[in-house]
């Protein structure tokens, strides 16, 4: 079984729409919980980290629940810029990141 | 700006030749680094674990006699792509963190082309 299940997409929205993306993760010791965003052929970068408080910083909403083991990342007023893929991160003690698939995502104008 | 590289940032060599990707923490000390694979259209596959001063530790399918790692200072990790074949063309990136609890930094990539 993969340690992160991703919904691939693709994802294509209008501009100002709300999209939500969910992952599920395996292992229950899973640490730490991060959103990536990776633009074609580049490496990813940190969009933000997850927690199970919610943690919210702009249009983007992250959330993360343990019980059912799923995180989830919510995008108000799409831009034309969030056009990438955003990958779901899950950290194991020793640090080890495992990503899943991945979602693509295209914001139509 | 940067605080990972990766050099080459791509490569074209030919089948059974080996090929060494080097990374860097530019700012920071990094006792461990990680590698990972991208496949056109598919996630980062995390490879391998590179530990400062002792043996790396590989994911399960990953051969270690094939893709040979070696952190030999704190602020550089290489992967060597022995006797690389078509199949092994890929994206290869590595990432490390400040410390064991801080965001991973990812560098550029290394786009492999074996032909």
């Amino acid at each position: 079984r993969k340690e992160v299940e991703q919904d691939p997409g693709p994802f294509n929205v209008p501009e100002g729409a709300t999209v939500a993306f969910n992952c599920t993760y395996s292992n229950s010791a899973s640490q730490s919980f991060f959103w990536y965003r990776q633009d074609c052929r580049k490496e990813p970068k940190l969009l933000m980290s997850v927690y199970s408080s919610g943690n919210e910083d702009g249009r983007f909403t992250a959330q993360l629940n343990r019980a059912s083991q799923y995180i989830s990342l919510l995008i108000r007023d799409s831009k034309l810029s969030d056009s990438a893929t955003y990958l779901c991160v899950v950290t194991k003690p020793g640090n080890q990141f495992y990503f899943g698939t991945g979602t693509s995502l295209t914001v139509i104008p | 700006g940067a605080v990972v590289s990766q050099h080459p940032s791509w490569v074209i060599c030919k089948s059974g030749t080996s090929v060494k990707i080097e990374c860097r923490s530019l700012d920071f000390q990094a006792t461990t680094m990680f590698w990972y694979r991208q496949f056109p259209k598919q996630s980062l596959m995390l490879m391998a674990t590179s530990n400062e001063g002792s043996k790396a530790t590989y994911e399960q399918g990953v051969e270690k006699d094939k893709f040979l790692i070696n952190h030999a200072s704190l602020t550089l990790s290489t992967l060597t792509v022995t006797s690389a074949h078509p199949e092994d063309s890929s994206f290869y990136i590595c990432s490390a963190p400040r410390d064991l609890v801080s965001e991973q930094y990812f560098g550029p990539g290394t786009r492999l082309t074996v032909t």
